[in-house]
């Protein structure tokens, strides 16, 4: 089992419609979550963060932490062109190095 | 502010040939962290350092290593290289190397490998 799992893609959203991206982990040590947004040929580029359950907004994005299932979320409404992109969760252990985890990324693509 | 800087952008290197990649964090922050991409995976953690000192290192072979100067730049060394270390090579900052804080990543050196 992999340590952080998402469902690699391509995932198509019409463009004005929300995108749903999901990403489960392993370990039940882990204790910050991330989201990155990567474009093609760029680096990550953080766009939120989450260290507890529930819900966080940020402008378009909302993150969402479900501890004891283990999953972490990521919520754009109002999707926009300039969003697709492959977007990688990210986590975090309290204990020893303090490594990203990461996903292998979903591929989100917004279509006009 | 400058985000994180790292140089070079581009390298081509020989199998069996050494590559010196090097990274400025954020002013003010103390972490450097590397890793590296391989097209299509996410980023692989390599190493962490905070205050000089390795913090962890990742499932990478000896060939590998790194160190942090007391500006809190940061080198990482590549011996020996293979065709599989063709890959983005992706440093990050952060305040204090804990897990309560995210990671800034800078633009990456892209290396090749023939």
């Amino acid at each position: 089992q992999k340590e952080v799992e998402q469902n690699s893609g391509p995932l198509s959203v019409p463009e004005g419609a929300i995108a749903s991206l999901n990403c489960t982990y392993s370990d039940r040590g882990s204790q910050s979550f991330f989201w990155y947004r990567q474009y093609s040929g760029k680096s990550p580029e953080l766009i939120m963060s989450i260290y507890s359950n529930g819900d966080k907004e940020d402008g378009r994005f909302t993150a969402q932490l479900n501890k004891a299932s283990q999953y972490v979320s990521l919520l754009i409404r109002d999707s926009q062109p300039s969003d697709s992109a492959t977007y990688l969760c990210a986590v975090t252990l309290i204990q020893g190095a303090q490594k990203l985890v990461f996903g292998q990324g979903t591929r989100l693509t917004i279509n006009p | 502010d400058a985000g994180v800087t790292q140089s070079p952008t581009h390298l081509i290197k020989t199998r069996g040939q050494q590559v010196t990649l090097r990274c400025s964090p954020i002013s003010g922050h103390k972490s450097v962290s590397w890793y590296q991409q391989v097209l299509g995976q996410g980023p692989q953690f390599i190493f962490q350092y905070y205050e000089k000192e390795e913090r962890g290192r990742g499932n990478f072979p000896d060939r590998f290593s790194a160190r942090q100067f007391p500006n809190y730049s940061s080198e990482l060394n590549v011996n020996a290289l293979l065709l599989g270390d063709s890959a983005l090579y992706l440093c990050a900052s952060n305040p204090t190397g804990g897990w309560n804080y995210g990671y800034t990543f800078g633009s990456g050196t892209r290396l090749t490998v023939v």
